[in-house]
């Protein structure tokens, strides 16, 4: 699985776009981009994933560059509750494990 | 709720003694993970069953412990002679697996486990 780097943290104020980086250089080209997020004391939770194309659905959109080494999560307008712990993951899709990082934690702020 | 559940929410055992976690998955579900999390770190992948063949296992996942999916439902994971080193959230989650094209992981809420 290729490898993801991401900021340790970020801040973001309540009812702003909260723009999430990760880079993935090596990624192969049958790497999906998977997002996840945990929320204090609770199991990872997932949020959206894609190969090539943008994508869009309840919770975020996902836009990944053209050469495919980066991706940004954004969510449109946080709120506190979107306070977590954000791991981005590259892997083939029907891989059996996922390789988390340690994430960027996001602080949503009032 | 994702769906995937685990029990007990939370273990408390002294250094020795065996224990033995749940995880039910969504029942559509043919593919079955195990992880470990540790405070501040990522999960990290533990192994993998589809329906009921183990078909990886990591190398973090030593002789004492061991992971069952008889009927390819439920799993359990047990470890044996736990140490304080073991302890760490246990988290379980479910895909649909090979051949599908999306096959995003659902996690539990985990397993708290304290090794005294």
């Amino acid at each position: 699985d290729a490898k993801t780097t991401q900021p340790p943290s970020m801040d973001c104020a309540e009812g702003r776009a909260a723009n999430l980086p990760c880079n993935h250089s090596t990624i192969s080209g049958n790497e999906y981009v998977y997002w996840y997020r945990q929320i204090h004391s609770q199991g990872p939770q997932y949020i959206i994933h894609g190969l090539k194309n943008n994508e869009t659905n309840e919770m975020a959109s996902l836009i990944i560059t053209e050469d495919r080494k980066s991706s940004t999560l954004i969510l449109p307008h946080a709120t506190l509750r979107d306070t977590a712990v954000y791991y981005c993951i590259v892997r083939v899709a029907d891989a059996g494990k996922s390789t988390f990082g340690d994430g960027t934690t996001l602080t949503v702020k009032p | 709720d994702t769906g995937v559940s685990q029990d007990p929410r939370h273990k408390i055992t002294k250094r020795g003694q065996n224990v033995t976690f749940r995880c039910d998955p969504i029942s559509e579900h043919n593919r079955l993970y195990w992880y470990r999390q540790t405070l501040g770190q990522g999960p990290e992948f533990l192994t993998y069953f589809q329906n009921e063949a183990q078909l990886e296992k990591s190398r973090l996942l030593s002789d004492r412990f061991s992971a069952e999916r008889p009927k390819g439902s439920f799993s359990t994971l047990e470890i044996q002679r736990t140490e304080q080193g073991d302890s760490a959230m246990y988290l379980c989650a479910s895909s649909h697996g090979q051949g599908k094209p999306n096959n995003e992981q659902f996690f539990g809420p985990g397993t708290r486990l304290t090794v005294l």
